[in-house]
């Protein structure tokens, strides 16, 4: 099975950079590495998605690095509306199935004032 | 579009009730998922369909889950009987592609079983 390891917790100050890094090993060879954004009593939303590289829309960047054992996800200048649960999604090895996405457990970013 | 709908909302029911709870997708969407969601565990994925057909269960608990999909507009799960362990937030999820991992969310059922 797929494996993804976050940090629990972090917290920010506004309008600083925050970075979570996402660990996901054993990611299958073809396959995205995509980002949630949850907050509070509503459904996770779409943030951002990748191969390798770098990949940057108006809301955030994603850092994957050649080997894709990993991932950052990068807000800049955040405030306390970023204030959510982040989870890093990504499909195991050898598998075409979507039993194999599994979410990490999940970042709880705090953003203070 | 107005995005994936769930309902009810929210839903308090004893011990041994049946529960079910509604979803209906993104039109155009050939894929939709079932998740729970508890601070224990995480989201978990419980079973999805692609074009209305099951096609892997094995996130289910136990038999007293089911799900079903009469047509690409709508989706149950359905627990019977339910047990207070069975509390959580229950998501449906829509994706156009499954390759793409971009899946749409709906708001969540909230389910407590006393």
């Amino acid at each position: 099975l797929a494996k993804t390891t976050q940090p629990i917790s972090m917290d920010s100050y506004e309008g600083q950079e925050v970075n979570i890094t996402c660990s996901h090993n054993n990611i299958a060879t073809n396959d995205y590495i995509t980002w949630y954004q949850q907050f509070p009593s509503q459904g996770p939303r779409f943030i951002i998605q990748g191969y390798k590289t770098k990949v940057t829309n108006e809301v955030a960047s994603l850092f994957i690095p050649a080997d894709r054992k990993s991932s950052t996800l990068s807000l800049p200048r955040v405030s306390l509306s970023d204030t959510a649960v982040y989870y890093c999604l990504s499909r195991g090895i050898s598998s075409g199935s979507a039993r194999q996405l599994t979410f990490g457990s999940g970042t709880q970013l705090t953003v203070l004032p | 579009d107005a995005g994936v709908i769930q309902s009810p909302r929210h839903e308090v029911t004893e011990m041994g009730q049946e529960v079910t709870l509604r979803c209906k997708p993104i039109s155009g969407h050939d894929y939709l998922f079932w998740y729970r969601q508890t601070m224990m565990r995480g989201l978990e994925l419980l079973i999805y369909f692609n074009n209305n057909v099951p096609i892997d269960d094995s996130g289910m608990p136990e038999d007293r889950f089911s799900a079903k999909m009469p047509n690409a507009s709508f989706s149950t799960l359905k627990i019977q009987p339910s047990e207070p362990r069975d509390s959580a937030v229950y998501f449906c999820a829509s994706s156009p592609r499954q390759g793409t991992e971009t899946q749409y969310f709906g708001p969540g059922t909230r389910l407590l079983v006393l």
